[in-house]
């Protein structure tokens, strides 16, 4: 399958701060990329898409930056809450089939 | 709109039973579902695409007699786990096109625990 990785596996972060979540892509034909968070045994969320024809997305407290130059995704979150404490997945349209990078575990510190 | 029912969201079997896995499309007709197998600590593994009508495409080192995809309807895919071992305790999630952007809805998901 594809390669998509994440550079880090965990972050953590005071609430209130922002939260800023990497991932790389190895598939430059890629056109479509979603960001998931997923909660301990449940079945991953949508967060925010991007469509490689932009490179900024804004959403409810997040912003998907997309860099095709370097085949990078980031996901930043604002004002970041415990409620936002989970694995963080990025995932890349290829041929209609979405491939998932590694995650990222985001723990919120109160 | 667009969500994706899954079931069972737990089941334990023991080694060498099959067990079904149900995904449905509540609210919207899909043609395509996917299934994905996710290890504890580790990311999505696309097993399959299922097509509605048509045989599933496997993603490579996924056996097919073990893993039998059936879409035969445009709101239901199953997945059944054959001559079920205890390596393929595993969490199971199924996803379905349906947001508007283009992106898919995923299952709850089905906690699979052979002993």
């Amino acid at each position: 399958g594809e390669s998509v990785g994440l550079h880090l596996p965990t972050l953590s972060v005071q609430e209130g701060d922002n939260s800023i979540i990497n991932c790389a892509y190895s598939n430059s034909a890629s056109d479509y990329f979603i960001w998931y968070k997923q909660e301990s045994g449940k079945g991953p969320q949508f967060i925010i898409d991007i469509r490689s024809n932009m490179d900024k997305r804004q959403g409810q407290r997040v912003t998907v930056l997309l860099n095709k130059t370097v085949k990078h995704l980031s996901l930043q979150i604002a004002a970041t809450q415990p409620g936002d404490s989970a694995v963080y997945f990025c995932a890349e349209n290829v041929g209609n089939q979405f491939y998932f990078g590694t995650g990222t575990s985001l723990t919120v510190i109160p | 709109g667009a969500v994706v029912s899954q079931h069972p969201s737990r089941v334990i079997c023991k080694s060498g039973t099959s067990v079904k896995i149900e995904c449905r499309s509540l609210d919207f007709q899909a043609t395509t579902m996917f299934w994905y197998r996710q290890f504890p600590k580790q990311s999505l593994m696309l097993m399959a695409t299922s097509n509605e009508g048509s045989k599933a495409t496997y993603e490579q080192g996924v056996e097919k007699d073990k893993f039998l995809i059936n879409h035969a309807s445009l709101t239901l895919s199953t997945l059944t786990v054959t001559s079920a071992h205890p390596e393929d305790s595993s969490f199971y999630i199924c996803s379905a096109g349906g947001l508007p952007s283009g992106g898919y809805t995923f299952g709850s998901g089905t906690r699979l625990t052979v002993v």
